[in-house]
């Protein structure tokens, strides 16, 4: 068990349809970071929060967007919902956000569009 | 453009073999490189961590090298457990002059041991 909890761990949903994916980082890490991972696909980088602030951006579609709460914890929402979504989603958390930190990976949200 | 590229695709060996994966990055300016394993459906862990000035790193049966000067990382797998079996993926971290650091993944290599 990594420490960083994500819920839901499996999403069903239809076509043009908003999803909230959501993370809760190991305690004490002020960083989070959201992947998406496509079927046979390597790791695809979203977006990078610290501290409630954004870090760092990848190749996060318009159509997708994420917050870091007060409380650390993160949401990633996900709308106008296309096939081609569907995927593993993981969040992981680090202490400082550099990358010669150790980061953390949740056990990913499965998202179906169907 | 950053790329990270590893090699084979897929290996299937058999209990108590080892075996070496191997990953080429183009990434520049160079920060640090991570393995990291990933069984099916599962978020990845953290094998190994290595800098620009580290050449070899442990990790139980599993042994990472790093040459910086022709841009290739090993990873080498002892005495290979069925619980081996995952994938393991390359990642590489750049550190631009200005801007914040930026990983490039690789796509991984797939590893099955078959008893």
């Amino acid at each position: 068990d990594s420490g960083v909890t994500q819920t839901p761990k499996h999403l069903i949903t239809a076509t043009g349809q908003r999803v909230t994916l959501r993370c809760s980082p190991r305690s004490g890490d002020l960083s989070v970071y959201w992947y998406q991972q496509s079927l046979d696909q390597g790791l695809q980088f979203l977006i990078q929060y610290y501290n409630g602030e954004e870090r760092a951006k990848g190749n996060i579609l318009e159509r997708f967007s994420a917050q870091q709460f007060p409380d650390l914890h993160s949401e990633l929402n996900l709308s106008s919902l296309e096939l081609g979504d569907s995927a593993l989603y993981f969040c992981a958390s680090s202490v400082d956000g550099l990358t010669r930190t150790e980061a953390f990976f949740g056990q990913g949200t499965r998202l179906t569009v169907v | 453009k950053n790329q990270v590229e590893q090699s084979p695709q897929s290996l299937i060996i058999l209990e108590g073999k080892n075996c070496t994966l191997q990953c080429n990055y183009t990434v520049s300016p160079f920060s640090n490189l991570r393995w990291y394993k990933q069984d099916t459906g599962r978020g990845p862990v953290s094998l190994t961590i290595m800098t620009f000035s580290e050449n070899t790193k442990s990790n139980g049966r599993y042994t990472a090298t790093l040459d910086a000067d022709t841009k290739q990382s090993s990873l080498h797998i002892t005495a290979s457990q069925l619980s081996d079996s995952a994938s393991y993926i390359c990642v590489v971290s750049a550190t631009p002059n200005f801007g914040n650091e930026k990983l490039t993944f690789g796509t991984g290599t797939r590893l099955t041991i078959i008893p």
